[in-house]
């Protein structure tokens, strides 16, 4: 079973910024955090991933409270392109081969 | 472009005919996963290779299921005898180490 909870869906206005929560309060501490997009039709999309520390790239901004017992996938900008399925995942780093346990994800609608 | 290929994109059969599915991960990438994703459910694991070597295999993966990678380099995924539940996405990632690098799926219809 998944080890994170995701609400079902949210929505966002188009330019704004879309904040993505995602709990994992049972989270080992050499378990990452991993973000994965999931387009209409089209395979996941890896977005970032994360330890403890917050962690930024071109396509979003990862913020992971002190405890790291839950998670934010910040898009700074949302665009319509941006909705899709997103998925919040935890996975041990560098130890069981490494599957990943897919949830049910939060489906993002951007508005215009 | 030099990401995971899947072919073919969309597949239509019968209840009990076998068919193939092929791979080809981004190059010198040495894991490959295969995944399954039925409709609204998140991709669910069906095995993993480290180079040529099948290393997991998920409780999903029944007999009739199939999978090899055998030089290392593309996989193949085969299901003997399919049957209508077998209708979903089934997905290919591969990784240089941890991050994973998902394909864009087959879709297999089982009439």
């Amino acid at each position: 079973d998944a080890k994170t909870t995701q609400p079902p869906s949210m929505d966002c206005a188009e330019g704004r910024a879309a904040n993505l929560p995602c709990n994992h309060s049972t989270i080992s501490g050499n378990e990452y955090v991993y973000w994965y997009r999931q387009i209409h039709s089209q395979g996941p999309q890896y977005i970032i991933h994360g330890l403890k520390n917050n962690e930024t790239n071109e396509m979003a901004s990862l913020i992971i409270t002190e405890d790291r017992k839950s998670s934010t996938l910040i898009l700074p900008h949302a665009t319509l392109r941006d909705t899709a399925v997103y998925y919040c995942i935890v996975r041990d780093y560098g130890g069981s081969q490494g599957n990943l346990i897919f949830g049910k994800g939060t489906k993002l609608s951007v508005k215009p | 472009d030099t990401g995971v290929s899947q072919n073919p994109r969309h597949k239509i059969t019968k209840r009990g005919q076998n068919v193939t599915f092929r791979c080809d991960p981004i190059s010198e990438h040495n894991r490959l996963y295969w995944y399954r994703q039925t409709l609204g459910q998140g991709p669910e694991f069906l095995t993993y290779f480290q180079n040529e070597a099948q290393l997991e295999k998920s409780r999903l993966l029944s007999d009739r299921f199939s999978a090899e990678r055998p030089k290392g380099s593309f996989s193949t995924l085969e299901i003997q005898r399919t049957e209508q539940g077998d209708s979903a996405m089934y997905l290919c990632a591969s990784s240089p180490t941890e991050t994973q690098y998902f394909g864009p799926g087959t879709r297999l219809l089982v009439l």
